[in-house]
């Protein structure tokens, strides 16, 4: 069965400075990778996914991941954060073998950008 | 437009009541979802449904009953509630493009306290 791990509950970052938020991921084949974010009282907005292809992802707001099949890790970063950053992320894992298409996230890691 | 509609967004009640809790998407999509999200914001996939055809059922109460009248539609009827199921409810969908389904798009949340 596939899972995710998201290793840091929280995550502190300086305005301007660079961000890492870290995911870990088990599946039997080729995982299908995502980055969700959370904002205060809404549902989960995609951010990038990993399929297949290119390594190195880009996404929504400046946001990119790289998926790292060796370490099996598909971290989430950005190269200056902002404060407009802060929310709550979710890594989220699919693996293709199983076709009941069952997406199983992270526990989330809340990202907190500081002025 | 909302992609994905959920209401009421705040359901208040007491136990053993049964309540109900309205998705609807207009994407398109052919496969709908509904997640719990609790206090601790873990996310967890309860029911999927394809083409109204239950394909995902997870180790859920029955008490908790999905019913899909059509693909643009999924709801949840929940009987009996009690404390424990106090969470927020998120609807999602997603379609199947070439063996693949796309990331899933998330309603806003139905806040359920029960009292």
């Amino acid at each position: 069965a596939q899972s995710v791990a998201q290793p840091e509950d929280q995550v502190n970052v300086a305005e301007g400075n660079p961000l890492t938020v870290k995911c870990t991921y088990s599946v039997s084949g080729n995982p299908y990778l995502f980055w969700y974010v959370q904002y205060p009282n809404r549902g989960l907005q995609f951010l990038l996914k990993y399929i297949t292809g290119d390594n190195l992802v880009k996404g929504s707001y400046g946001f990119e991941a790289e998926f790292n099949k060796s370490q099996t890790s598909f971290h989430l970063k950005k190269p200056s954060a902002l404060v407009s950053d802060s929310a709550l992320y979710f890594c989220a894992v699919r693996d293709p073998m199983n076709r009941d298409d069952k997406i199983i996230f992270g526990k989330g890691t809340r990202l907190h950008i500081l002025p | 437009d909302t992609a994905v509609s959920q209401t009421p967004k705040y359901l208040v009640t007491q136990m053993g009541n049964d309540k109900s809790i309205k998705c609807e998407q207009n994407l398109g999509h052919d496969t709908m979802y509904w997640y719990k999200q609790d206090s601790k914001k873990f996310l967890k996939i309860m029911f999927s449904y394809n083409n109204k055809e239950l394909i995902i059922n997870e180790t859920v109460p029955n008490r908790f009953s999905p019913k899909s009248p059509d693909k643009a539609h999924l709801n949840l009827h929940i009987n009996s509630l009690e404390l424990g199921d106090s969470a927020v409810y998120f609807c999602a969908s997603s379609q199947e493009v070439g063996g693949w389904y796309s990331p899933l798009h998330f309603g806003n949340g139905t806040r359920l306290t029960v009292t």
